[in-house]
């Protein structure tokens, strides 16, 4: 299955700013997903990352909140912008294999 | 309600006891049925992948679907300390539905030496 590198692993980020998390697989995958984790509850996804075109956005995410970047097969970037303290979370990136998702290791963000 | 129930736990065993992880949903579209472990400040790992209902052995997991009742289960035989980690359900109507799992709560696992 692929490998997924994710950074930063955390951060603590003052309320107003920007944070961007970056996604390196080791391998070409056409999709790549953004989940969000927060305390105590399931992951949600965000967006689908597709290269070469605009990010798909579930409801309740929009693209003004979560930007994402999706330059070549490989890479994706997701920021969080204008940030507030429900923004606390861990966020994943995702790609799909032969028998079923892989999951980065998380960014775990506190917004302060 | 919501599309997936799994219950947070936590649950806590000794060390080899047979444990039971049970996920319950509404959506009987559903059709391929995930379980991953999530150890602490990691992602989420796949443990075990099942489509449509019946048993799936591998190893100590064995993970059951029942698709009448909208009930999915992994039991862990012979529980180790290092099986401590949430364990979280994850569903699907298509296989390639674009990454959109539906992901249960997660149950925290404590397997006590």
């Amino acid at each position: 299955s692929a490998v997924i590198s994710q950074k930063p692993s955390r951060d603590i980020c003052q309320r107003g700013t920007s944070l961007t998390i970056q996604c390196q697989v080791d391998s070409q995958v056409t999709m790549m997903f953004w989940y969000r984790q927060q305390p105590g509850q399931s992951l949600t996804l965000i967006a689908t990352a597709n290269q070469g075109s605009e990010a798909t956005y579930e409801s309740g995410f929009v693209i003004d909140k979560f930007p994402i970047s999706r330059p070549n097969l490989t890479f994706s970037t997701l920021t969080v912008s204008n940030m507030s303290p429900e923004d606390s979370s861990i966020y994943l990136c995702s790609v799909q294999g032969a028998d079923g998702y892989t999951f980065g290791s998380g960014t775990r963000l506190t917004v302060v | 309600q919501k599309e997936v129930e799994q219950d947070p736990g936590p649950l806590s065993v000794p060390e080899g006891a047979i444990v039971s992880l049970n996920c319950t949903y509404s959506n009987s579209a559903f059709q391929y049925f995930m379980w991953y472990r999530q150890y602490s400040r990691k992602g989420p790992e796949l443990l075990m992948y099942t489509y449509s209902s019946g048993n799936k052995e591998d190893g100590r997991f064995t993970a059951q679907v029942d698709k009448s009742s909208k009930y999915i289960s992994l039991f862990i035989r012979d529980s180790q300390p290092s099986d401590s980690a949430t364990y979280l359900c994850a569903m699907s109507v298509y296989y390639n539905q674009g990454g959109k799992l539906i992901f249960g709560q997660g149950t925290e696992l404590s397997v006590k030496p």
